[in-house]
């Protein structure tokens, strides 16, 4: 079993500023079956990013992914306002499929 | 246009069984793995399990014996069927596809188990 881990569990920043979430995963996997996702309070998580680096419909630019291994990184390259959510890593490669364990992105 | 739609939710009391659906459009279920994630309230999210399309079927170890997975094709739904249920059972249930390595979810169908 794949175990995720995301640092940091809260980010506190300003709209405007730059975002860098981490995924770290506990064995090295292929970038083909990562995937990011936004959840607002009571809603359903939105997929933003998989396959690493692959955005998803309808996604704006500002976001991103990179990594490989064992490292993933989700990026906001200028915070917006609606942007303030929980973000989860997700590995979806494997016979048990994972989910890091959330990072709280808020307003500072 | 690929989706996926949940039902079968509800109250149920602990010890009770319950069975989710996922109908899918757009795709065929037979086609594309597919997995069942829950999210229990305040929590993150929990993967529960997946069926593969030549039939495997896995599961989260807080589950396995009491959850079955399994899919219909002439109706292209997947299914959750969860017997002993227990109050930490309580979750909105969703319900993914991975087209492709693109995954698609579902809205979810709320379950809660008390007395």
């Amino acid at each position: 079993e794949i175990v995720l881990t995301q640092s940091p569990g809260t980010l506190s920043l300003s709209p405007g500023e730059r975002a860098t979430l981490s995924c770290r995963a506990s064995q090295s996997f292929s970038t083909t079956y990562l995937a990011w996702y936004q959840q607002k309070p009571g809603q359903a998580p939105r997929l933003l990013i998989y396959t690493t680096s692959s955005r998803a419909t309808g996604i704006p630019d500002r976001f991103s992914g990179s990594g490989s291994g064992t490292d993933f990184t989700l990026t906001i390259s200028r915070l917006e306002p609606e942007d303030f959510a929980v973000y989860y890593c997700q590995h979806y490669g494997s016979s048990q499929i994972s989910f890091g364990q959330g990072t709280r992105l808020e307003i500072k | 246009e690929l989706q996926v739609v949940e039902s079968g939710g509800g109250l149920i009391q602990p010890g009770g069984s319950l069975r989710l659906s996922c109908a899918a459009s757009g795709f065929t279920v037979s086609s594309h793995y597919m997995s069942w994630v829950r999210q229990a309230p305040g929590k993150g999210l929990e993967w529960v399990s997946v069926i593969y399309s030549g039939g495997s079927t896995y599961y989260a170890d807080s589950v396995r014996g009491r959850f079955t997975i399994s899919r219909d094709n002439s109706k292209n739904t997947l299914y959750l069927q969860m017997n002993s249920l227990r109050a930490d059972d309580t979750a909105v249930y969703y319900c993914a596809l991975y087209y492709y390595r693109n995954p698609y979810w579902g809205q979810g169908t709320r379950v809660t188990v008390s007395s």
